[in-house]
């Protein structure tokens, strides 16, 4: 099975701070992989697919990076309305799994 | 637009079963893998089980696997999900959504809560 280590598990920011959140996949997915935005009592939604790819909507601060066992998504000047939990989840092959999920936090 | 609909949640004694559904309009169905994905009250998600498009294959997360079965019914643009043996462990929020959950459709889901 894939392992997805997502870090950090939390983390606090302020308004304007650029952002990384990682996930680390335990062997090679090449680009099968998406962020979601999940915010609470809500549906997770789509950032990013395939990596690096901006889900149409969502705002040009996001962005996702990496290939094969290294991914990044970045949020390049945080906004209000970003805090929230993110989850990374591979879909390279079953079982299908899910980071752990950040929690982003206001400082 | 593509809308997902998932119903068949309430409150079940453990060791008891439950089905639910998951209506799905706006695309043509049959050409489109679908998954359950389900999320524990202040947990991660996790991913329940995958149906392929025509029904012919089905995979299990090992938390699941024995326990429930994916299906689809492609005359009625529904998804399902049996579980038996229900556990206190399976006590979730339960998303339909399209693909390998990789995709950016969701349902609201349903709330399954499994009481010992």
């Amino acid at each position: 099975d894939i392992q997805m280590t997502q870090s950090p598990s939390a983390m606090s920011a302020s308004v304007g701070d650029r952002v990384t959140i990682t996930c680390q996949a335990s062997q090679d997915i090449s680009n099968n992989l998406a962020w979601f935005q999940q915010k609470p009592g809500k549906v997770p939604k789509r950032l990013i697919y395939g990596a690096s790819t901006l889900q149409g909507g969502v705002p040009s601060r996001f962005s996702g990076s990496g290939s094969g066992t290294e991914f990044t998504l970045t949020i390049s000047s945080l906004q209000p309305e970003d805090f929230a939990t993110y989850h990374c989840l591979q879909h390279n092959s079953f079982p299908i799994t899910f980071g752990q999920g950040t929690r982003l936090e206001i400082k | 637009e593509i809308q997902l609909l998932e119903s068949g949640g309430g409150l079940v004694q453990q060791g008891g079963s439950l089905r639910l559904s998951c209506a799905v309009s706006g695309l043509t169905f049959a050409n489109f893998a679908m998954s359950w994905v389900r999320q524990a009250p202040g947990k991660g998600l996790e991913w329940v089980a995958t149906v392929t498009g025509s029904g012919s294959a089905t995979y299990y997360a090992d938390s699941v696997k024995g326990r429930f079965t994916i299906s689809r019914d492609n005359s009625k643009n529904t998804l399902y999900l049996q579980m038996i043996t229900l556990r206190a462990e399976d006590t979730a929020m339960y998303y339909c959504a399209k693909d390998r959950a990789d995709s950016d459709f969701w349902g609201q889901g349903t709330l399954v809560t499994v009481s010992s």
